[in-house]
């Protein structure tokens, strides 16, 4: 079975550094592409960028270049979103899916990133 | 960037109705490449169309999606208590990729 396990949630502060992250298993990793997806709270879905592990090709949204980075490792088949520095505005849920070059199947759980001072 | 419009935006229905949510594109999304999520409140979205009218694994064949170019349509035939939620549309022919804003389906 194909699955998608995401690190538990975060609370952070303005400035402070974050990467949280996405485990695959039940299929090759380096084969497929995987992505992040946004959802601010009561608000709908956001494509943040996709990442091949296989060649680490890598596509962001124009929204969101620059202010986060996707990585994968694929020594331990695992994807990550990474911010610098967060904002308030950072706060949201995030979801990793599979694919993401077409269409996303399936999705993590979740994890929910809250900044708050 | 293609801009994904759904309306309407909250679809009032009782059990058993038919539900027909729309996915207006603002240019032509090539080769049909649309597909279709629905996501419960607490719970991750979930694949149900893919290419406009492929059903995903597992999928009840009530759902069905249809259209091409910049008008697509997913289509409930009767609808169960489990389909009340949100749907969403996503396009994959140009990059970026982007979602539509979403149909609430909510029990009447």
């Amino acid at each position: 079975e194909v699955q998608l396990v995401q690190s538990g949630a975060e609370v952070k502060k303005p400035g402070e550094s974050l990467k949280i992250s996405c485990k695959g298993s039940g299929y090759t990793f380096t084969n497929y592409w995987i992505g992040w997806v946004r959802q601010m709270p009561g608000k709908g879905l956001e494509w943040m960028g996709i990442i091949y592990p296989g060649d680490s090709d890598t596509r962001y949204s124009p929204s969101f270049q620059g202010q986060v980075t996707i990585s994968a490792d694929k020594s331990i088949s695992t994807a990550y979103l990474q911010w610098n520095s967060l904002k308030t505005s950072d706060t949201a849920m995030y979801y990793c899916a599979l694919g993401g070059y077409n269409w996303f199947d399936p999705w993590g759980q979740g994890t929910l990133v809250t900044v708050s001072s | 960037e293609i801009v994904l419009t759904q309306s309407p935006g909250t679809l009032s229905l009782s059990p058993g109705e038919r539900a027909t949510l729309s996915c207006r594109a603002s240019q032509s999304v090539s080769s049909s490449y649309l597909a279709w999520y629905q996501q419960k409140p607490g719970q991750a979205p979930r694949l149900l169309i893919y290419n406009a009218f492929s059903r995903a694994t597992g999928i009840p064949d009530r759902f069905s999606g249809s259209g091409s170019g910049t008008d697509f349509t997913l289509t409930i035939s009767r609808l169960e208590p489990e389909d009340f939620a949100v749907y969403y549309c996503q396009h994959y022919g140009s990059s970026p990729r982007t979602f539509g804003q979403g149909t609430k389906v909510e029990i009447k």
